[in-house]
C-alpha cells in the first residue's frame, strides 16, 4: 500500500523569500505523485503531477517539485512567495495497484505567508 | 474551464436524519469519487463510482452510505441515518478517460456537513 508523509504541518514564510514544502512517499510500484492546494472555503486544486516522466515538474502558480527516487521524495518549492500562496497544500499518491485511482493524501502543510 | 459544482456548501443536520450530498461532476468525465475530511484530519477516500455501480469503497462507507447517479449528470452521497461523528468536509471528485493512475482527479469546493 502506498502512503505519504508531510514533514511539516505548518509552514511560515516571509513575502518574496522561497518556500520549500516538504513530502515523502511509499509506493512498491512507480508511483503518480501529486500536490493539491487548498484556499479557504475552496476546493482541492491541483498544482502539478508527476507521471514518470521528467523529474522536475512545473505547476501553476510558479510552484515546481522534484520526483528524487533515491530519496523517495517529491519536495514542492517555489523561489518568492506572495501573500495569495497562503493555502493548505497536500502530496497525494496512487500507483498501479489502485485499479481505480484511488489517492491517498498526506496530512497536509499549512502555510503561512507575512508582509 | 469545467468545474465540479457540489451543493450545498454547508449543511447542518439533527443526529439520525438522513442527508443528501450533491455534487455535478464534469460532464464528459467517467469515473467518481467522494472523499471527506474531518477537521484536523486527512482526507479520506470513501467511494469509487464507475459504469454505474460502485467499483470501490473504504471501510468508512458502511451500509449507513450510499452513492447515486440517478441522471447521468448529478452524482450523490447519502448518509441515511446521520452520527456526530459524520461531522466533515465531504469532496466529490471526477476524472476523464486518461489512463489511471496518471490523470488526476478534479474536485468540488466541499460540502461541509455538520451533525449536532
Amino acid at each position: 500500500a502506498q502512503s505519504v508523509t508531510q514533514l511539516d504541518s505548518h509552514v511560515s514564510v516571509s513575502e518574496g523569500t522561497p518556500v520549500l514544502l516538504r513530502c515523502n512517499y511509499s509506493s512498491s510500484y512507480s508511483p503518480s505523485l501529486f500536490w493539491y492546494v487548498q484556499h479557504p472555503n475552496k476546493g482541492l486544486q491541483l498544482l502539478l503531477k508527476y507521471t514518470s516522466a521528467a523529474t522536475l515538474v512545473k505547476g501553476i502558480n510558479g510552484f515546481e517539485a522534484e520526483f528524487k527516487k533515491s530519496e523517495t521524495s517529491f519536495h514542492l518549492t517555489k523561489p518568492s512567495a506572495h501573500m495569495s500562496d497562503a493555502a493548505e497544500y497536500f502530496c497525494v499518491v496512487s500507483d498501479i495497484t489502485d485499479s481505480w485511482g484511488k489517492l491517498q493524501f498526506g496530512a497536509g502543510t499549512q502555510v503561512v505567508v507575512t508582509p | 474551464e469545467p468545474e465540479v459544482t457540489q451543493t450545498p456548501s454547508h449543511q447542518v443536520t439533527q443526529m439520525g436524519q438522513e442527508v443528501i450530498l450533491r455534487c455535478v461532476p464534469i460532464s464528459n468525465h467517467l469515473y467518481f469519487y467522494w472523499y471527506r475530511q474531518i477537521l484536523g484530519q486527512k482526507v479520506e477516500f470513501l467511494v469509487s463510482f464507475y459504469n454505474n455501480e460502485i467499483s470501490e469503497k473504504s471501510e468508512i462507507f458502511d451500509d449507513q452510505f450510499s452513492v447515486e447517479r440517478p441522471d447521468g449528470s448529478n452524482f450523490t452521497l447519502k448518509i441515511r441515518s446521520t452520527k456526530l461523528e459524520d461531522s466533515a468536509m465531504y469532496f466529490c471528485a471526477s476524472r476523464g478517460r486518461g489512463q489511471i493512475p496518471n490523470s488526476p482527479l478534479h474536485f468540488g469546493n466541499g460540502t461541509r456537513l455538520t451533525v449536532t
